[in-house]
């Protein structure tokens, strides 16, 4: 089965900085990408995803770079603002019919301004 | 679509008592899914379900556990009996096909807490 890591289990910014958030994983087949927002007491939303055939993808502020040579993928959040602190969940998967979503352990990021 | 709904949001219970979960996932969706989630495990897959069929229930963590899907509209999770490290949310999720690199919706969640 798939094991994923996310580094760091928690990243504190100030308001404006940037925030990097890296996934590593292990099958080999994976080539679905999707980061999720879990902000406190809400339930997880999907925000961004990419898939193997894209090296980056970028949506507004955040984006989602990919090196499937190394097995990981990142998300990147520029001009961070205080909504944008939650916990950060990774869920790498293969493209197969009857496979669920695996998350990682979940990175906390707070914003203070 | 009002979304993946699950019933009830809160639950406390005493421990040995027969706890059931619901979930309504969004019409048109032949996957859901069980996830728990608590501080030191994360979001940990329960039971995941295709066309309402059980396709792995290797996250059950033990035969306390069990789950069924008896229609496309409605899924439930009991745990019986209960016990205090039960406590946890639980979430229901839904997504159009498991594994093809579908979104999965989730529910609010139940929180649950055995005393």
């Amino acid at each position: 089965g798939e094991n994923v890591e996310q580094h760091p289990s928690t990243l504190s910014v100030q308001e404006g900085d940037s925030a990097v958030i890296k996934c590593t994983y292990s099958d080999s087949a994976s080539n679905y990408f999707p980061w999720y927002k879990q902000e406190l007491g809400k339930r997880p939303q999907l925000i961004i995803d990419i898939r193997s055939n894209v090296g980056e993808k970028k949506d507004q502020r955040i984006a989602v770079t990919l090196n499937k040579t190394a097995k990981h993928f990142s998300l990147h959040i520029t001009e961070t603002q205080p909504e944008d602190s939650a916990v950060y969940f990774c869920a790498p998967s293969a493209n197969q019919a009857g496979t669920a979503l695996i998350f990682g352990k979940g990175t906390t990021l707070s914003v203070s301004s | 679509d009002a979304g993946v709904i699950q019933s009830p949001r809160h639950e406390v219970t005493e421990m040995g008592q027969e706890v059931t979960l619901r979930c309504k996932p969004i019409s048109g969706h032949n996957s859901l899914f069980w996830y728990r989630q608590t501080m030191m495990r994360g979001l940990e897959l329960l039971i995941y379900f295709n066309n309402n069929v059980p396709i792995d229930d290797s996250g059950m963590p033990e035969d306390r556990f069990s789950a069924k899907m008896p229609n496309a509209s409605f899924s439930t999770l009991k745990i019986q009996p209960s016990e205090p490290r039960d406590s946890a949310v639980y979430f229901c999720a839904s997504s159009l096909e498991a594994g093809l690199n579908t979104e999965a919706f989730f529910g609010q969640g139940t929180r649950l807490t055995v005393v």
